[in-house]
Protein backbone atom coordinates (compact mmCIF):
# COMPACT_ATOMS: atom_id res chain seq x y z
CA UNK A 1 0.00 0.00 0.00
CA UNK A 2 1.39 3.63 -1.12
CA UNK A 3 2.21 5.22 2.24
CA UNK A 4 3.60 8.85 2.72
CA UNK A 5 4.52 10.79 5.82
CA UNK A 6 5.28 14.31 5.92
CA UNK A 7 7.45 15.67 8.86
CA UNK A 8 9.55 19.11 9.84
CA UNK A 9 6.53 21.56 10.48
CA UNK A 10 7.21 23.85 13.06
CA UNK A 11 6.45 27.55 14.18
CA UNK A 12 8.51 30.01 12.29
CA UNK A 13 8.66 33.54 12.66
CA UNK A 14 7.77 35.40 9.81
CA UNK A 15 10.71 35.91 7.04
CA UNK A 16 11.96 32.87 8.53
CA UNK A 17 12.77 29.73 6.58
CA UNK A 18 11.60 26.20 6.82
CA UNK A 19 12.23 22.85 5.26
CA UNK A 20 9.73 20.08 5.22
CA UNK A 21 10.24 16.13 4.12
CA UNK A 22 7.89 13.56 2.71
CA UNK A 23 9.04 9.57 2.63
CA UNK A 24 6.90 7.56 0.89
CA UNK A 25 6.53 3.83 0.80
CA UNK A 26 4.83 0.45 -0.90
CA UNK A 27 6.01 2.06 -4.53
CA UNK A 28 8.42 3.01 -7.05
CA UNK A 29 8.76 6.43 -5.52
CA UNK A 30 11.24 7.28 -8.44
CA UNK A 31 8.63 6.38 -11.28
CA UNK A 32 5.98 8.77 -9.53
CA UNK A 33 5.45 12.89 -9.91
CA UNK A 34 5.15 14.28 -6.76
CA UNK A 35 2.96 17.67 -5.34
CA UNK A 36 2.74 19.51 -2.13
CA UNK A 37 -0.65 20.93 -1.57
CA UNK A 38 -1.75 23.20 1.86
CA UNK A 39 -4.59 23.87 3.40
CA UNK A 40 -4.91 27.42 5.70
CA UNK A 41 -6.72 26.69 8.90
CA UNK A 42 -10.59 26.22 8.22
CA UNK A 43 -9.86 27.17 4.73
CA UNK A 44 -9.80 24.97 1.62
CA UNK A 45 -7.11 23.45 -0.38
CA UNK A 46 -4.13 25.08 -2.43
CA UNK A 47 -2.17 23.06 -4.83
CA UNK A 48 1.40 24.97 -4.63
CA UNK A 49 4.12 23.04 -5.76
CA UNK A 50 5.00 19.54 -8.39
CA UNK A 51 8.11 17.42 -9.27
CA UNK A 52 8.18 15.75 -12.16
CA UNK A 53 9.58 12.05 -11.36
CA UNK A 54 13.13 12.21 -12.22
CA UNK A 55 13.54 16.33 -10.94
CA UNK A 56 13.78 17.65 -13.30
CA UNK A 57 10.98 19.93 -13.79
CA UNK A 58 8.79 21.63 -11.40
CA UNK A 59 6.36 24.08 -11.44
CA UNK A 60 4.67 26.46 -8.74
CA UNK A 61 1.73 28.60 -7.40
CA UNK A 62 1.88 32.02 -8.44
CA UNK A 63 1.38 32.40 -4.31
CA UNK A 64 4.81 30.95 -3.78
CA UNK A 65 6.85 31.57 -6.61
CA UNK A 66 10.41 32.70 -6.12
CA UNK A 67 9.97 31.73 -2.03
CA UNK A 68 9.50 27.80 -2.23
CA UNK A 69 11.83 25.30 -3.62
CA UNK A 70 10.09 21.55 -4.48
CA UNK A 71 12.79 19.03 -4.33
CA UNK A 72 13.27 15.34 -4.47
CA UNK A 73 16.06 12.43 -3.38
CA UNK A 74 15.12 9.06 -5.25
CA UNK A 75 17.34 7.16 -3.66
CA UNK A 76 15.89 7.68 -0.51
CA UNK A 77 12.31 8.04 -1.60
CA UNK A 78 11.98 11.25 0.32
CA UNK A 79 10.09 14.68 -1.40
CA UNK A 80 11.64 17.92 0.14
CA UNK A 81 9.88 22.00 0.17
CA UNK A 82 12.31 24.48 1.11
CA UNK A 83 10.66 27.39 2.05
CA UNK A 84 11.93 31.10 2.44
CA UNK A 85 10.67 34.36 3.16
CA UNK A 86 7.60 33.00 5.14
CA UNK A 87 4.88 35.22 5.81
CA UNK A 88 1.34 34.68 8.42
CA UNK A 89 -0.07 33.66 5.19
CA UNK A 90 2.04 30.81 4.82
CA UNK A 91 0.41 29.26 7.70
CA UNK A 92 -0.94 26.00 6.97
CA UNK A 93 -1.25 22.40 7.22
CA UNK A 94 1.39 21.17 3.99
CA UNK A 95 0.38 18.02 2.27
CA UNK A 96 2.85 16.06 0.05
CA UNK A 97 0.61 14.01 -2.36
CA UNK A 98 1.25 11.64 -5.29
CA UNK A 99 0.68 12.44 -8.98
CA UNK A 100 -0.30 9.19 -10.49
CA UNK A 101 -0.79 8.88 -14.07
CA UNK A 102 0.93 9.19 -17.79
CA UNK A 103 3.53 11.40 -18.49
CA UNK A 104 1.02 14.08 -18.93
CA UNK A 105 0.44 16.08 -16.37
CA UNK A 106 -2.61 17.49 -16.29
CA UNK A 107 -3.69 13.94 -16.35
CA UNK A 108 -2.26 12.96 -12.78
CA UNK A 109 -4.20 12.05 -10.31
CA UNK A 110 -3.50 13.12 -6.47
CA UNK A 111 -3.43 9.52 -4.71
CA UNK A 112 -2.84 9.39 -1.74
CA UNK A 113 -1.71 11.86 0.37
CA UNK A 114 -0.13 11.79 3.74
CA UNK A 115 -1.25 12.92 6.93
CA UNK A 116 0.00 16.35 6.85
CA UNK A 117 2.44 18.79 9.04
CA UNK A 118 1.45 21.75 10.44
CA UNK A 119 3.83 24.87 9.82
CA UNK A 120 2.73 28.36 11.73
CA UNK A 121 4.21 31.25 10.73
CA UNK A 122 3.87 33.89 13.91
CA UNK A 123 5.65 36.42 16.28
CA UNK B 1 -11.61 33.49 -4.50
CA UNK B 2 -11.53 29.44 -5.51
CA UNK B 3 -11.58 28.61 -9.59
CA UNK B 4 -13.49 26.06 -9.25
CA UNK B 5 -16.89 27.23 -7.61
CA UNK B 6 -18.95 24.99 -5.18
CA UNK B 7 -21.76 25.47 -2.68
CA UNK B 8 -20.28 26.12 1.01
CA UNK B 9 -22.79 23.40 2.57
CA UNK B 10 -25.51 20.88 1.45
CA UNK B 11 -27.47 18.85 4.04
CA UNK B 12 -29.51 16.11 4.17
CA UNK B 13 -31.24 13.73 6.32
CA UNK B 14 -30.12 9.79 6.23
CA UNK B 15 -31.24 7.82 3.72
CA UNK B 16 -31.94 10.77 1.08
CA UNK B 17 -29.84 11.57 -1.51
CA UNK B 18 -27.69 14.82 -2.42
CA UNK B 19 -25.59 16.28 -4.63
CA UNK B 20 -22.90 18.53 -4.76
CA UNK B 21 -21.76 20.57 -7.48
CA UNK B 22 -18.55 21.92 -8.65
CA UNK B 23 -18.53 24.94 -11.76
CA UNK B 24 -15.62 25.75 -13.53
CA UNK B 25 -14.38 27.86 -17.28
CA UNK B 26 -13.35 27.61 -20.27
CA UNK B 27 -9.89 27.38 -19.21
CA UNK B 28 -10.34 24.24 -16.55
CA UNK B 29 -13.68 22.15 -16.83
CA UNK B 30 -14.37 23.61 -20.36
CA UNK B 31 -11.15 22.47 -21.80
CA UNK B 32 -11.62 19.31 -21.22
CA UNK B 33 -9.97 18.37 -17.98
CA UNK B 34 -11.00 15.87 -15.79
CA UNK B 35 -12.26 16.66 -12.15
CA UNK B 36 -11.42 14.47 -9.34
CA UNK B 37 -13.36 14.67 -6.03
CA UNK B 38 -11.80 14.31 -2.48
CA UNK B 39 -13.71 13.70 0.69
CA UNK B 40 -11.86 15.47 3.99
CA UNK B 41 -13.03 13.51 7.09
CA UNK B 42 -12.40 15.51 10.33
CA UNK B 43 -9.00 16.42 11.18
CA UNK B 44 -8.00 13.56 8.28
CA UNK B 45 -6.31 14.39 5.51
CA UNK B 46 -7.90 14.65 1.94
CA UNK B 47 -8.91 10.95 0.48
CA UNK B 48 -9.46 10.22 -3.30
CA UNK B 49 -13.15 9.53 -3.72
CA UNK B 50 -13.73 10.32 -7.80
CA UNK B 51 -10.96 9.99 -10.62
CA UNK B 52 -11.53 11.43 -14.01
CA UNK B 53 -15.10 12.11 -13.47
CA UNK B 54 -16.68 8.86 -12.84
CA UNK B 55 -14.61 6.28 -11.81
CA UNK B 56 -14.45 4.87 -8.08
CA UNK B 57 -11.14 4.23 -6.52
CA UNK B 58 -11.09 0.44 -5.10
CA UNK B 59 -12.82 0.31 -2.06
CA UNK B 60 -14.90 3.59 -2.32
CA UNK B 61 -18.74 2.90 -1.87
CA UNK B 62 -21.03 2.92 -4.99
CA UNK B 63 -23.25 5.25 -3.00
CA UNK B 64 -20.71 8.41 -4.52
CA UNK B 65 -21.01 8.57 -7.98
CA UNK B 66 -19.39 11.78 -10.38
CA UNK B 67 -20.77 12.91 -13.73
CA UNK B 68 -19.74 16.08 -15.57
CA UNK B 69 -20.83 18.01 -18.34
CA UNK B 70 -19.50 21.38 -20.29
CA UNK B 71 -17.99 23.19 -17.30
CA UNK B 72 -19.57 21.54 -14.84
CA UNK B 73 -19.49 18.59 -12.74
CA UNK B 74 -21.70 17.10 -9.95
CA UNK B 75 -21.09 14.74 -7.06
CA UNK B 76 -24.00 12.44 -6.19
CA UNK B 77 -24.11 10.65 -3.02
CA UNK B 78 -27.09 8.30 -2.23
CA UNK B 79 -28.47 6.24 1.16
CA UNK B 80 -26.76 9.17 3.05
CA UNK B 81 -25.16 8.21 6.53
CA UNK B 82 -23.79 9.56 9.52
CA UNK B 83 -20.51 8.55 8.17
CA UNK B 84 -20.66 10.68 5.04
CA UNK B 85 -20.29 13.81 7.24
CA UNK B 86 -17.31 15.45 5.56
CA UNK B 87 -16.16 17.86 3.58
CA UNK B 88 -15.93 17.27 -0.26
CA UNK B 89 -13.30 19.31 -2.59
CA UNK B 90 -13.69 19.39 -6.31
CA UNK B 91 -10.13 19.45 -8.39
CA UNK B 92 -9.18 19.82 -12.01
CA UNK B 93 -6.22 20.96 -13.87
CA UNK B 94 -6.13 24.82 -15.64
CA UNK B 95 -4.33 25.43 -18.16
CA UNK B 96 -4.08 29.73 -17.63
CA UNK B 97 -2.14 28.69 -14.37
CA UNK B 98 -0.32 25.77 -15.28
CA UNK B 99 -1.17 23.74 -12.30
CA UNK B 100 -3.89 22.03 -10.39
CA UNK B 101 -6.90 24.36 -8.73
CA UNK B 102 -9.34 23.26 -5.85
CA UNK B 103 -13.20 24.19 -5.57
CA UNK B 104 -13.71 26.11 -2.32
CA UNK B 105 -15.06 22.83 -0.24
CA UNK B 106 -18.58 22.07 0.11
CA UNK B 107 -19.34 20.70 4.02
CA UNK B 108 -21.86 17.95 4.17
CA UNK B 109 -24.21 17.16 7.25
CA UNK B 110 -26.28 14.55 7.93
CA UNK B 111 -29.09 15.66 9.87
Amino acid sequence: EAQLVESGGTLVQPGGSLRLSCVASGFIFSGQSMNWVRQAPGKGLEWIAYIKSTGEISHYADSVKGRFTISRDNAKSSLYLQMNSLRDDDTAVYYCARGRGSSVISTHIFDPWGQGTLVTVSS
Amino acid sequence: QSVLTQPPSVSGAPGQRVTISCTGGSSNLGAGFDVHWFQQLPGTAPKLLISENTNRPSGVSDRFSGSKSGTSASLAITGLQAEDEADYYCQSYDYTLSGWVFGGGTKLTVL
